[in-house]
């Protein structure tokens, strides 16, 4: 079974700093997915930003960025600028590659880091 | 586009009763959905995995007899909490994913409260 580890129960930054969310996981697969989700106040789940473990380039989606260590396992966030709205639960999650139905399928979380942005 | 609704937001029942809970894709076909489950300040725990027209995939511990999962089609999923009970008391999300767009979309979730 894969399992997910947020080492970081809470971070806080400035507002318009940048800031690093630790993400590892344990795994016996090559291919999968990683994802980060936010969740805010109002609890929707919010993709943030998706890796291909087959890719070597690391996701970008605008301030957000990750940074992919196959071997290592491990997937951290980076958030850029931070904004006030970007205060949250911030999940890592995980998912194999294949369709083999049933859970399989499904998300494995990490516990979590809920970030602090100081105005 | 991509969005999933759930109804209700919010429900308080009384023990023993039991509780649906829908979870609808509202812009393309689910053809698989997931059930989670939420405790409070914790991670999200997959419970169930449904398949639209075949029986659902439990997690294991999950009681198959108390959380009933319906996917009768392609853009609904039910999930029932039968003979509800104090300890089912928790946030219920829902997640649907479509053939072709390989990512989780997440419905705003169930507040379940069973007094």
């Amino acid at each position: 079974a894969q399992t997910v580890t947020q080492s970081q129960p809470e971070m806080s930054v400035q507002e318009a700093e940048t800031v690093t969310l630790s993400c590892t996981y344990d795994t016996s697969e090559s291919d999968y997915y990683l994802f980060w989700y936010k969740q805010p106040p109002s609890r929707q789940m919010i993709l943030v930003i998706r890796q291909e473990a087959y890719k070597q380039q690391n996701a970008t989606e605008n301030r957000f960025s990750v940074n992919f260590q196959k071997a290592a396992k491990s997937f951290s966030l980076k958030i850029s600028d931070s904004q006030l709205g970007d205060a949250a639960m911030y999940f890592c999650a995980y998912r194999s590659y294949t369709y083999s139905g049933g859970g399989a399928d499904g998300l494995t979380f990490g516990k979590g880091t809920h970030l602090i942005i100081q105005p | 586009g991509a969005v999933v609704s759930q109804h209700p937001s919010r429900v308080i029942c009384k023990s023993g009763t039991s509780v649906k809970i829908e979870c609808r894709s509202l812009d393309f076909q689910a053809t698989t959905m997931f059930w989670y489950r939420q405790f409070p300040k914790k991670s999200l725990m997959l419970m169930a995995t449904s398949n639209e027209g075949s029986k659902a995939t439990y997690e294991q511990g999950v009681e198959k007899d108390k959380f009933l999962i319906n996917h009768a089609s392609l853009t609904l999923s039910t999930l029932t909490v039968t003979s509800a009970h104090p300890e089912d008391s928790s946030f219920y999300i829902c997640s649907a994913r479509a053939r072709v767009i390989d990512t989780q979309y997440f419905g705003p979730g169930t507040r379940l409260t069973v007094l």
